[in-house]
């Protein structure tokens, strides 16, 4: 079975420009999360999702960034006006269901961005 | 404002001996933790969690210790293999959907 995947694998862009990343968790999961991780730190929550809607999007550092899911599947990233402290590696994971007690979180491989 | 905090970045232990990987939290309201281990260019992948409720859980090679009057956990790997050797990251939840991170431990097993 497909887990988690995550395109594109590597971006690199130029502060400014818009990037979007991409995310397919795995197919029934209704739970979708969005993490980044800065050189030498821990995963940072970003957002999250319970099917199409997210409940919870204060983790998201700016009102540059924005996300959305679609048909309880994909979800995009989306980060506008890309800044040098933007880069980072962005992680997305999905559960069944969205109690960690009940399930832990599968993780896709992660977008490693960096803005030049 | 890490809750969470690993604060060995890096570990290296004989193989066959034991890895002890330790995790501290500040967070009173966490009441369940998991250990993730990180091989390069992949996703954390889920290892062991422990509930608030027990103070041990043990799977197979791997066994996780919760203190929590001293709002400290551990992971101890017995006996540690070469395919042991990657990034392990300690997360706690307050019984809900967000997972809070350490930076994450840096474990070579060396032959």
């Amino acid at each position: 079975g497909a887990g988690v995947s995550q395109s594109p694998s590597n971006k690199v862009t130029e502060k400014g420009k818009d990037v979007e990343l991409r995310c397919d968790p795995i197919s029934g999961h209704t739970a979708l999360y969005w993490y980044r991780q800065r050189l030498g730190q821990g995963l940072e929550f970003l957002i999250y999702f319970q099917g199409n809607s997210a409940p919870d999007k204060s983790g998201l550092p700016s009102d540059r960034f924005s996300a959305e899911r679609t048909g309880e599947s994909v979800s995009t990233l989306t980060i506008q006006r890309t800044q040098q402290e933007d880069s980072a590696v962005y992680l997305c994971a999905s559960s069944p269901s969205p109690l960690p007690g009940a399930y832990e979180q599968y993780f896709g491989p992660g977008t490693r961005l960096t803005v030049t | 404002d890490q809750q969470v905090k690993q604060n060995s970045p890096s570990l290296s232990v004989q193989e066959g001996r034991i890895s002890i990987l330790n995790c501290d939290y500040t967070n009173s309201m966490f009441d369940y933790f998991l250990w993730y281990k990180k091989y390069p260019a992949e996703g954390p992948t889920f290892l062991i969690s422990i509930s608030s409720i027990k103070d041990k859980n043990e799977d197979g090679r791997f066994t996780v210790f919760l203190n929590k009057s001293a709002k400290h956990l551990s992971l101890h790997i017995v006996p540690s293999q070469p395919g042991d050797s990657a990034v392990y990251f300690c997360a706690a939840s307050a019984n809900d959907y967000k997972l809070s991170f350490g930076a994450g431990t840096t474990v070579t097993v060396r032959a």
